[in-house]
Formats: C-alpha cells, sequence, structure tokens
C-alpha cells in the first residue's frame, strides 16, 4: 500500500537550514507529485509548494519562494524539502503528501510529518 | 487569491446526530473542493474530493455536496471516532496553491 516516511524530528536555531525527507513506497515514484504543508502548534494548515515526481517541476507559495527549494530522487524514491534562513514562527509540524504529476488532482496520502523546533 | 471561509469554528453534536459543516469561497470554484479530516495528533486524511466523491474507505455517513462558492460535508450519524477538525481545501491555478479553510472542530456533546 501507498506509504510516506519522513525523516525525523529537528531543532534549529534561527538563521539555520533544515532539510525535511519523504520516502515513498507503494506506487510508482514518476507518476506522483508532492505538495509540502506545514502546521504551526494549534494552527492549521499552509501549503509551500509542490514538486512533480515525474518532470521535477515546482510551483512555490510566494511567502515561502526565496527560502525553500523543493527536490527530489527518484532512484531513492524520495522527496526533499530544504528550508534556510530559519526563524521561530518556521517552528511547526511539515508534512509531505503526494499529489498530482502535473499541477491536478488531489492530495492523499499524507506523510505522519515533521516537527521543526527553531529556537536560540 | 480564493479565500475559504469554514463555519462553525466549533460543532458540538450528539452520537447519532448530525453534524452540517460549510465551506464558503470567495469567488466559484466550480466543483474543485476536497475535504479533509484531522485527528488529534495525527495527519490530515482525505475524505472527499470533486465536491462529492468520498475517497477510498471512507465510511458513506461521510458526504459532501454544493458548488460554485457553496459547500457543505455532512457526517449523518455521528460516531465518536469522528471528533477531529474538519478542514476544506481548494486548488488554485493562478496564483498556484492549494489553499485550506479555517477548519471547523467537531466534538461530542
Amino acid at each position: 500500500h501507498v506509504q510516506l516516511v519522513q525523516s525525523g524530528a529537528e531543532v534549529k536555531k534561527p538563521g539555520a537550514s533544515v532539510k525535511v525527507s519523504c520516502k515513498a513506497s507503494g506506487y510508482t515514484f514518476s507518476n506522483f507529485g508532492f505538495s509540502w504543508v506545514r502546521q504551526a502548534p494549534g494552527q492549521g494548515l499552509e501549503w509551500m509548494g509542490w514538486i512533480s515526481g515525474y518532470s521535477g517541476d515546482t510551483k512555490y507559495a510566494p511567502k515561502f519562494q526565496d527560502r525553500i527549494t523543493l527536490t527530489t530522487d527518484t532512484s531513492a524514491s524520495t522527496a526533499y524539502m530544504d528550508m534556510r534562513s530559519l526563524k521561530s514562527d518556521d517552528t511547526a509540524v511539515y508534512y509531505c503528501a503526494r499529489d498530482g504529476r502535473k499541477w491536478y488532482g488531489w492530495v492523499d496520502p499524507w506523510g505522519p510529518g515533521t516537527l521543526v523546533t527553531v529556537s536560540s | 487569491e480564493i479565500v475559504l471561509t469554514q463555519s462553525p469554528a466549533t460543532l458540538s453534536v450528539s452520537p447519532g446526530e448530525r453534524a452540517t459543516l460549510s465551506c464558503r469561497t470567495s469567488q466559484s470554484v466550480y466543483n474543485d473542493l476536497v475535504w479533509f479530516q484531522q485527528k488529534p495528533g495525527q495527519a490530515p486524511r482525505l475524505l472527499i474530493y470533486d465536491t462529492s466523491k468520498r475517497a477510498t474507505g471512507i465510511p458513506a455517513r461521510f458526504s459532501g455536496s454544493g458548488s460554485e462558492t457553496d459547500f457543505t460535508l455532512t457526517i449523518t450519524g455521528l460516531e465518536p471516532e469522528d471528533v477531529a477538525v474538519y478542514y476544506c481545501q481548494h486548488r488554485s491555478n493562478w496564483p498556484p496553491g492549494l489553499t485550506f479553510g479555517g477548519g471547523t472542530k467537531v466534538d461530542i456533546k
């Protein structure tokens, strides 16, 4: 069955970078893409960006355009979200979720989430 | 940018009763509306896509309806395991993005 396994929790200092991984299994990696969504403590869901597992095409939310980079490693069936210049309000659970190969369709399933804590 | 407004913020329903959740969009989204369920401490789970199509494995007590700017998620016969926050979501082509509503928390009365 389709499964997404994310890397473990991270604690970072302000100004640092973090790279979260999302390993997929149970389906053909290049037939789908990934969206990344974050959720601050007690808050709602915030979309960050999308990457195609087929073409590597990306779309980013304007808020994150300058601070994140989404990549994939097809040979490892893994997607990555790299965020720079972390601030305390970047403390959140970061989810990867399977999305369309093109910018179409619905997001399902979601990974379990990776807690990133930014604190001095 | 399209804004999704969910109401009510919190809904208390007795077991076996009906829960009706609303999602209104600031512009027509035709039928491109999705619902997720998020239980405490868990990742969101897809419930409904294209306004009214149940995702695989979703019980029949969950149903979606609506069009254009006004959408509803109905839980007919609330079960204790339905306690969760429910989010609606729309995919925009321009500017590209997934937009989420603020969520409705459903609990047991």
